[in-house]
């Protein structure tokens, strides 16, 4: 089945500092969701991305997704103690339009 | 509109008895999905589900697990006989016909003791 490599898999920084994690794919992906998870949470969708070389910003988080659909990133600029959580990337694999394979996923703490 | 229910959010068993967890998708929402989440890992998809069809069951265990999504009420994912090695959360998310986008409910966090 597809399968996506999330890195890295912890990240601490200090409040202000910016953070990013990747996700990266050995196959051409179709589109590629994201996720947040707060502590103790359940996941909440961000954004999908479709488009190679596609771009989408919301607020201080950017989201690309690679020329040739292989490899994806989150951005955050300028963390906050409110972007603490677990952020995982996910894909629609398996020849299905519905079944969702998620990365292991980036757990960011901020240090305030 | 209330999100994805789902109930109980903590559930405890003993080895051996069996746990019922229940998901009521968003109004509108015809599709369920249903995964499980080991601790620190990823969710791991379970069972795709439709009004009184399962769709996909591939991600499920093929012994002791069930799930069905009746004409009327929620959807029901049942484990029989749970083992120690079934604790996690399972989440259940729906979604409108024709839609990628998942809504996640806030999950059932199973404690085998």
């Amino acid at each position: 089945g597809q399968q996506v490599m999330q890195i890295p898999q912890y990240q601490h920084v200090q409040e202000g500092e910016d953070f990013t994690t990747y996700c990266n794919s050995s196959t051409t992906l179709s589109n590629i969701q994201w996720y947040k998870q707060r502590p103790g949470g359940h996941p909440v969708f961000l954004i999908q991305l479709v488009k190679s070389g596609e771009v989408k910003k919301q607020k201080r988080l950017t989201f690309q997704f690679g020329e040739a659909k292989k490899n994806s990133s989150l951005h955050i600029t300028a963390t906050q103690t409110t972007d603490v959580g677990t952020y995982f990337c996910a894909v629609m694999g398996g020849g299905s339009n519905y079944k969702l394979t998620f990365g292991k996923g980036t757990l960011l703490t901020v240090n305030p | 509109n209330a999100g994805v229910m789902q109930n109980p959010r903590h559930l405890v068993r003993r080895r051996g008895q069996e746990a019922r967890l229940r998901c009521s998708p968003m109004k509108g929402h015809s599709h369920v999905y249903w995964y499980r989440q080991l601790p620190e890992e990823g969710l791991k998809f379970m069972v795709y589900l439709q009004k009184e069809n399962i769709i996909d069951e591939s991600g499920m265990p093929k012994e002791r697990f069930s799930a069905e999504f009746p004409k009327e009420g929620p959807s029901i994912l049942r484990i029989q006989q749970v083992v120690r090695g079934d604790s996690a959360a399972y989440f259940c998310a729906s979604s409108p016909p024709g839609s990628g986008e998942q809504f996640f409910g806030p999950g059932t966090r199973l404690t085998v003791l």
